[in-house]
């Protein structure tokens, strides 16, 4: 099973700020990476997909990079809206099972 | 617009069964993956099972294998799942999601509001 870990477990940063999350994977996936923001009391929304790609209606200031085993979540200039859990997907072993998230990255307001 | 309705959830004791649906709409029902996704309180996020367009294959966690069962009524636009066996760490919100193929697998391009399923006595 590829483990997927995600750092730091919170960060804390202020709005206007940037904020760097990141993602590791125990072994190569190439750029089979996901990332998701889920908000409290919501359903997770997807943000990123094949690692650098913003999904349909994601603001440009969410970026993607990394491939392999290390991966970037970016965020330019924090809005009230964007402090939540964020979660990284491997895709690269399929099917379930074998498909993992990491453990959350929770983005509070410094 | 893609839209995910569950509908479902409840308490039940452990040992007890429930079928959770997710009616779907927006989108060709039929010609896409679907998955069911937990998240226990507090935690993080789980695949469930999921399920190819035409109904098979379908995939399960060794946490729920032999006990849940993943289907679907293309005709109706709905995914099910049948849980079986329940066990108190089954408690969980269970989210239905639409999958989108990309390179080796699958990601949740959608996600429902998810259903709250709780196991106890």
């Amino acid at each position: 099973e590829i483990v997927m870990t995600q750092s730091p477990a919170t960060l804390s940063v202020s709005p206007g700020d940037r904020a760097t999350l990141s993602c590791r994977a125990s072994q190569s996936i190439s750029i089979n990476l996901a990332w998701y923001q889920q908000k409290p009391g919501q359903a997770p929304r997807l943000l990123i997909y094949g690692a650098s790609t913003r999904a349909t209606g994601i603001p440009a200031r969410f970026s993607g990079s990394g491939s392999g085993t290390e991966f970037t979540l970016t965020v330019s200039s924090l809005q009230s809206e964007d402090f939540a859990v964020y979660y990284c997907q491997q895709y690269n072993n399929w099917p379930p099972p074998m498909s993992t998230f990491g453990q959350g990255t929770k983005l509070e307001i410094k | 617009e893609v839209q995910l309705l569950e509908s479902g959830g409840d308490l039940v004791q452990p040992g007890g069964s429930l079928r959770l649906s997710c009616a779907a709409s927006g989108f060709s029902f039929s010609s896409y993956a679907m998955g069911w996704v937990r998240q226990a309180p507090g935690k993080g996020l789980e695949w469930v099972s999921a399920i190819s367009g035409t109904g098979n294959p379908t995939y399960y966690a060794d946490s729920v294998e032999g006990r849940f069962t993943i289907s679907r009524d293309n005709s109706k636009n709905t995914l099910y799942l049948q849980l079986n066996s329940l066990r108190a760490e089954d408690t969980a919100i269970y989210y239905c999601a639409k999958g989108r193929s990309h390179g080796s697998g699958i990601f949740c391009e959608y996600w429902g509001q998810g259903t709250l399923v709780t196991v106890s006595s």
